[in-house]
């Protein structure tokens, strides 16, 4: 059973683009998490989903980001007109139930 | 509104001793505790946790307590070893919500 994976695990991009972050939960699970870690901070929830649905969102930036976990496929947290603040380390999770398992993380850094 | 805070940023042990890692929280809702331990440029990986049920839970060298009323965890590591040494997060849910409140962390170091 492969942990959660994401993808990429660096990306860069240059201000004004858009950044998609993938995660794909571990197998069986159907709740997934982002969060963000800025440098010299802890991790800050962003939204939590389960296929389909977004179920809570009290993290999220309201203007340029959007998550989505289809029915089929890895869980998307987009970014649209990035802005050098959003540089930071963007963590997925998923669980069966309480207990969260992360993946790697990917370090997104806008130039 | 910082609803988990660990109040220190940093810890230095030495090989062999006890590391205390501390963890308050604010809202009287959470009642599922999980310890992580994070290396750079890694997730975070689960470590120990603990229900609200409960004020002790034990594994290995690692025990986490649990002060329901003055709202206050604690990881122990005993014997600290070397590899230990890495950034530890606490986290705090309440039941049903599946949504994680994180501390800012303490970067151990244990000296060899």
């Amino acid at each position: 059973n492969a942990g959660v994976m994401q993808n990429p695990r660096h990306l860069v991009r240059r201000r004004g683009q858009e950044a998609r972050l993938r995660c794909s939960p571990m197998k069986g699970h159907s709740h997934v998490y982002w969060y963000r870690q800025l440098p010299e901070e802890g991790l800050k929830f962003m939204v939590y989903l389960q296929k389909e649905n977004i179920i809570d969102e009290s993290g999220m930036p309201k203007e340029r980001f959007s998550a989505e976990f289809p029915k089929e496929g890895p869980s998307i947290l987009r970014i649209q007109q990035v802005v050098r603040g959003d540089s930071a380390a963007y963590f997925c999770a998923s669980s069966p139930d309480e207990l969260a398992f992360f993946g790697q993380g990917t370090r997104l850094t806008v130039v | 509104d910082q609803q988990v805070k660990q109040n220190s940023p940093s810890l230095s042990v030495q090989e062999g001793r006890i590391s205390i890692l501390n963890c308050d929280y604010t809202n009287s809702m959470f009642d599922y505790f999980l310890w992580y331990k994070k290396y750079p440029a890694e997730g975070p990986t689960f470590l120990i946790s603990i229900s609200s049920i409960k004020d002790k839970n034990e594994d290995g060298r690692f025990t986490v307590f649990l002060n329901k009323s003055a709202k206050h965890l604690s990881l122990h590591i005993v014997p600290s070893q070397p590899g230990d040494s890495a950034v530890y997060f606490c986290a705090a849910s309440a039941r049903g919500t599946y949504k994680y409140i994180f501390g800012t962390g303490t970067r151990l170091k244990v000296l060899a």
